[in-house]
């Protein structure tokens, strides 16, 4: 298994611009999440959807958009770049079925850097 | 209110010692779950120790340990024979029933730089 991957590792954009975060898991999670890292500080959590077809805001969702098209793949858009959009951004994935949730698994993430 | 405190911005330690890393949460749902992750200078996430509220006995995983104290809301991520290969950013994290998607609660984290 090769876990959860995150393309691109490294990104530099403009302000305005336009770009789209791949995640992928082969583990046949149901649940994925979308997080930020912004310097010195935790996780917080941007979107998160618990199957295909299905996603909800998190704690920053202002910015980007995502989609669950399958259950491998939850893509993080950004629509128009902004300097405050500069982070680390983590794909995570788990499996909860009834009250039962297990670890959350991470990517490598993706550094993000928009000037 | 911060769900998840992590007071100790930093932490110094030899090898082979010892060292006890502090969280302290706050929650009103009896069911929660307490995770601690590991992030090395490469940057992932390390999945280490997991512990559930209902949980009897205190977590453990080969050298690391979770200190969990139910009635003061703590749960401290303890090191045994720290190696230099500790040497990261430590993360605690709560994961409650109300929270959207069961998704995780961060604290700040603590950075362990072990020296030789």
């Amino acid at each position: 298994n090769a876990g959860v991957t995150q393309t691109p590792k490294f990104r530099i954009l403009k302000i305005g611009q336009s770009m789209t975060l791949q995640c992928t898991q082969d583990m046949n999670h149901n649940y994925m999440y979308w997080y930020r890292q912004d310097p010195g500080m935790g996780l917080k959590l941007i979107y998160y959807s618990v199957g295909a077809g299905i996603t909800d805001k998190g704690e920053v969702p202002n910015g980007y958009n995502v989609s669950r098209s399958t259950t491998e793949d939850f893509p993080l858009r950004l629509e128009l770049a902004a300097p405050s959009q500069t982070s680390v951004y983590f794909c995570a994935s788990t499996h909860s079925v009834g009250k039962v949730v297990e670890t959350q698994y991470f990517g490598p993430g993706t550094r993000l850097l928009v000037l | 209110a911060q769900k998840i405190t992590q007071t100790q911005p930093g932490m110094f330690v030899q090898e082979k010692e010892a060292v006890t890393l502090d969280c302290t949460y706050d929650t009103s749902d009896p069911s929660y779950g307490l995770f601690w992750y590991k992030q090395p200078s490469s940057g992932e996430m390390i999945f280490l120790i997991y512990q559930g509220s209902y949980d009897q006995q205190n977590a453990t995983e080969g050298r690391y340990s979770l200190n969990f104290q139910k009635a003061r809301k703590s749960a401290n991520l303890v090191i045994s024979a720290s190696q230099l290969g500790d040497s990261a950013m430590y993360f605690c994290a709560m994961r409650e029933p109300s929270q959207a998607g069961t998704a995780l609660i961060f604290g700040k984290g603590t950075t362990l730089s072990v020296s030789s």
